[in-house]
């Protein structure tokens, strides 16, 4: 079975600084990778994706995430935050073949932007 | 891609009562799945729930707790059984499609 370890549960950052919220996986298998916001008293929405090729991610709101395989990582940058990036953020794996795209969640950071 | 919609999106239980939340997907779609996230917390997989069979439940989460109901390929229910203030959490609603996962908007519960 698949897990997922966000090393962080809070990082604390002033604005315009650079961040990374670290995530580790495990798994017998192949995965794809994704990265989930939740600002406060909403859905999740979607990031980024890895799910093949060029092991550089880049998702919306000028974050981006790097997949190493060796490392098994996939750690979520922004070279610098704004205010309005204050929010939890998940990591999720999914492992190819999985039906229905069932997703393992880690345990979430919750990055605060500082002025 | 799908839309996934919940209903309720809240509710304030008293303790004992059952709760009922549905699911609908505009999509035909073969499995769904129900999560759960607690004040502060991640994502735990509660059940997923196939068409025409019964729900497969995660370690931790039981069906007379949390029956589950399948009617048709775009429709889902969950239902938290004789609440407690624990059972106090957002539950959320997944389906997949091709290679994309969809939530739906969650449902906020509280109980007293």
């Amino acid at each position: 079975a698949q897990s997922v370890t966000q090393l962080d549960s809070q990082v604390p950052v002033f604005e315009e600084a650079p961040v990374e919220l670290r995530c580790n996986y495990s798994s017998s298998v192949s995965v794809y990778l994704f990265w989930y916001v939740q600002y406060p008293n909403q859905g999740l929405q979607l990031l980024l994706k890895y799910l093949s090729g060029s092991t550089l991610v880049k998702g919306i709101n000028g974050f981006e995430a790097e997949f190493n395989k060796s490392q098994t990582s996939f750690h979520l940058r922004k070279p610098s935050v704004h205010i309005s990036d204050t929010a939890e953020y998940f990591c999720a794996v999914r492992e190819l073949g999985n039906a229905g795209n069932m997703l393992t969640f880690g345990g979430g950071t919750r990055l605060m932007v500082k002025p | 891609s799908a839309v996934i919609s919940q209903k309720p999106s809240r509710d304030i239980c008293q303790r004992g009562t059952s709760l009922t939340i549905q699911c609908q997907v505009d999509s035909q779609v073969t499995m769904m799945f129900w999560y759960r996230q607690q004040p502060g917390q991640s994502l735990t997989l509660i059940a997923t729930a196939n068409q025409g069979s019964e729900a497969t439940y995660e370690s931790g989460f039981v069906i007379d707790k949390f029956p589950i109901s399948r009617p048709n390929l775009t429709f889902s229910t969950l239902t938290v059984s004789n609440m407690s203030p624990e059972d106090s959490s957002i539950y959320l609603c997944s389906t997949g499609l091709a290679q994309e996962t969809f939530f739906g908007p969650g449902t906020r519960l509280t109980v007293l």
